[in-house]
């Protein structure tokens, strides 16, 4: 058990519509990501968030946007879905802001219909 | 923009002989390299990691050799055991930043 959890663990979902992803950190981490894992993919990193700021960001959508929240935890949302966004959606946390490995939740999988 | 790749998809070795599984990268400002788990239904499991500064880097069965002219990195797992069935993704990242780029993967099974 990394410490990381996130909800829902599946979620089914037609076109056009909009999703949250929850997730919240290990005890103490205070960074957060966010990535995609589409299928036989590797990990494509979204968005990142520190303390409650936005630390970094990489392949995230326009569509999609996050947020952290002052106890930390971090919700992740998708608008104007596509099929193509039916993916794994893996949150991690991490004590520093460099150089320390990241814990990961188990995913959301989010089907587009 | 794959800047971490894992040039082979899957892997399989005999139970107790050497698994080796290799990454190359094409940033080269990243400085901190990791190898990462997954088993199927879970989350990615950080296993060990290196620094720039390091060649090398032991933990128990496992090792990670990095080779920074090369830009490559590889795990070693000796001896490979049967729960080392897994794909393992390599991952990096720049100074000062811990946005990891991940690997494709590489599927590994270890046959008893």
């Amino acid at each position: 058990d990394s410490g990381v959890t996130q909800t829902p663990k599946h979620l089914i979902t037609a076109t056009g519509q909009r999703v949250t992803l929850r997730c919240s950190p290990r005890s103490g981490d205070l960074s957060v990501y966010w990535y995609q894992q589409s299928l036989d993919q590797g990990l494509q990193f979204l968005i990142q968030y520190y303390n409650g700021e936005e630390r970094a960001k990489g392949n995230i959508l326009e569509r999609f946007s996050a947020q952290q929240f002052p106890d930390l935890h971090s919700e992740l949302n998708l608008s104007s879905l596509e099929l193509g966004d039916s993916a794994l959606y893996f949150c991690a946390s991490s004590v520093a802001q460099n150089n320390s490995p990241l814990h990961f939740g188990n995913g959301t999988r989010l089907t587009v219909t | 923009d794959q800047q971490v790749k894992q040039n082979s998809p899957s892997l399989s070795v005999q139970e107790g002989r050497i698994s080796i599984l290799n990454c190359d990268y094409t940033n080269s400002m990243f400085d901190y390299f990791l190898w990462y788990k997954k088993y199927p239904a879970e989350g990615p499991t950080f296993l060990i990691s290196i620094s720039s500064i390091k060649d090398k880097n032991e933990d128990g069965r496992f090792t990670v050799f990095l080779n920074k002219s090369a830009k490559h990195l590889s795990l070693h797992i000796v001896p490979s055991q049967p729960g080392d069935s897994a794909v393992y993704f390599c991952a990096a990242s720049e100074d000062g930043n811990n946005d990891m780029r991940f690997g494709a993967g590489t599927r590994l099974t270890v046959k008893p």
